[in-house]
């Protein structure tokens, strides 16, 4: 069975600075990797996503996260953070034919801006 | 495009009664929606699956009695939590996926959540 990890539960970082969320990924096959970003009272929303191909993958946002197969992670990554970033992150892989059957989500990461 | 609603927002009812939460595709016919719950500080878990047409797909140790699933129409999957109960307070999570073949048909697109709290 898949599953996620997320190992940081809250993080917080000075706005403009860059950011890096850690998600590794437990799954038996080449896996279909997503980072979603949840804020209050709006539902997820996808920031990127990765099938196959390029191992660095650019999303909404000025997001991009990097797959490294050796290390089974996929983590999210911003050069420079604005207030607005402020949400919870998760991270999740998905089963099915294409990927976008059985979700299996991480515990989420809680991004904190300070000004 | 792609946006799925969901309705109430928020509910609050009594234990022993019954509660129907809807989840809507707004701008597109989605043939597959899916039901997540997600606990306070924790992640979501996959419900069940919902097909158009046919009987929902429910993950291990989910209670299908409980649990009702209707998939009637390919913009509108309900939800109806029977005989609630103080612990089936949560937060309730719906997606929806493209039909295999158009845009999008590779990315679940979720909804808001609704909360229910039961007394």
């Amino acid at each position: 069975a898949q599953s996620v990890t997320q190992p940081d539960i809250h993080i917080t970082v000075s706005e403009g600075a860059s950011l890096e969320l850690r998600c590794n990924y437990s799954y038996g096959a080449t896996p279909y990797l997503f980072w979603y970003v949840q804020s209050p009272g709006q539902g997820l929303q996808l920031l990127l996503k990765y099938f196959s191909g390029d191992t660095l993958v650019q999303g909404i946002k000025g997001f991009e996260a990097e797959f490294k197969r050796s290390q089974s992670s996929f983590n999210l990554r911003k050069p420079s953070v604005h207030w607005s970033d402020a949400a919870e992150y998760f991270c999740a892989v998905g089963a099915g034919d294409f990927g976008n059957e059985k979700l299996t989500f991480g515990t989420g990461t809680r991004l904190t801006i300070i000004p | 495009g792609a946006v799925v609603s969901q309705h109430p927002s928020r509910v609050i009812c009594k234990s022993g009664t019954s509660v129907k939460i809807e989840c809507r595709s707004l701008d597109f016919q989605a043939t597959t929606m899916f039901w997540y719950r997600q606990f306070p500080k924790q992640s979501l878990m996959l419900m069940a699956t919902s097909n158009e047409g046919s009987k929902a797909t429910y993950e291990q140790g989910v209670e299908k009695d409980k649990f009702l699933i209707n998939h009637a129409s390919l913009t509108l999957s309900t939800l109806t939590v029977t005989s609630a109960h103080p612990e089936d307070s949560s937060f309730y999570i719906c997606s929806a996926r493209v039909p295999y073949g158009l845009e999008g048909s590779d990315t679940q697109y979720f909804g808001p959540g609704t909360r229910l709290t039961v007394l």
